[in-house]
């Protein structure tokens, strides 16, 4: 079973660019989230989408950061423009919905590790 | 608001020891938590899924133990070895919306 797909690996840009982040979630997975873990932190979550509807994004600074999950499989998070603060690694991951929430294990892919000078 | 907090910070042990790593959190309204592992660089690797209905779970040299109603868990490791060196997470999933909340991390060292 394919995991979950992050790109780029890595980014360097330049305060006030844009930048943008692409994940594909495993196959039949419903729930993404989107995480930002700055360095020596635990991460934190940013957006949370059920399919393509947006369940939890009260943690995302709407100022600069939005995200799409164009028909419920694959998700970009974009930022524009970017501020040094935002240095960080952006983590993607998929779970199952189930009625059986209980058991859902989330699948966390690489990371993008964002620098921005 | 759900808060996950996780003790020690950092850990150094030398290699053959047991050690323990503690998580906690204010709401008990939970599905699971799940303990990661992150190594320098990397994603998050699952390493144990404990649902809210159960005590502990085991998997090799790691055993896991929640108390839902204290907002307690605990990550054992037997037997400690210099790959077991990375940052351990956790993370509960909250009942409301499905939430997925994590501790700061505790960062393991195991010296030869």
């Amino acid at each position: 079973e394919a995991g979950v797909a992050q790109s780029p690996r890595y980014k360097i840009i330049e305060k006030r660019q844009s930048v943008a982040f692409w994940c594909n979630p495993i196959s039949g997975h419903a729930t993404l989230y989107w995480y930002q873990q700055i360095l020596g932190q635990g991460p934190k979550l940013l957006i949370q989408f059920q399919n393509n509807g947006v369940v939890d994004d009260s943690q995302l600074p709407k100022d600069r950061f939005s995200a799409e999950r164009l028909k419920g499989v694959d998700s970009t998070l974009k930022i524009q423009p970017a501020k040094l603060e935002d240095s960080a690694v952006y983590l993607c991951a998929s779970s199952l919905v189930g009625w059986k929430d209980s058991n859902t294990e989330a699948f966390f892919g690489q990371g993008t590790r964002l620098t921005v000078v | 608001k759900q808060e996950v907090t996780q003790i020690p910070a950092a850990l150094s042990v030398p290699e053959g020891e047991n050690l323990v790593l503690n998580c906690s959190f204010t709401d008990s309204a939970i599905y699971n938590l799940q303990w990661f592992r992150q190594d320098p660089g990397k994603g998050l690797t699952s390493l144990l899924l404990i649902q809210s209905s159960q005590r502990e779970q085991t998997s090799g040299r790691l055993n896991a133990s929640l108390d839902k109603s204290s907002g307690r868990s605990t990550l054992y490791i037997a037997a400690s070895q210099p790959g077991d060196s990375a940052t351990y997470l956790c993370a509960v999933r909250e009942t409301s919306g499905s939430r997925l909340t994590f501790g700061e991390g505790t960062q393991l060292t195991v010296n030869p």
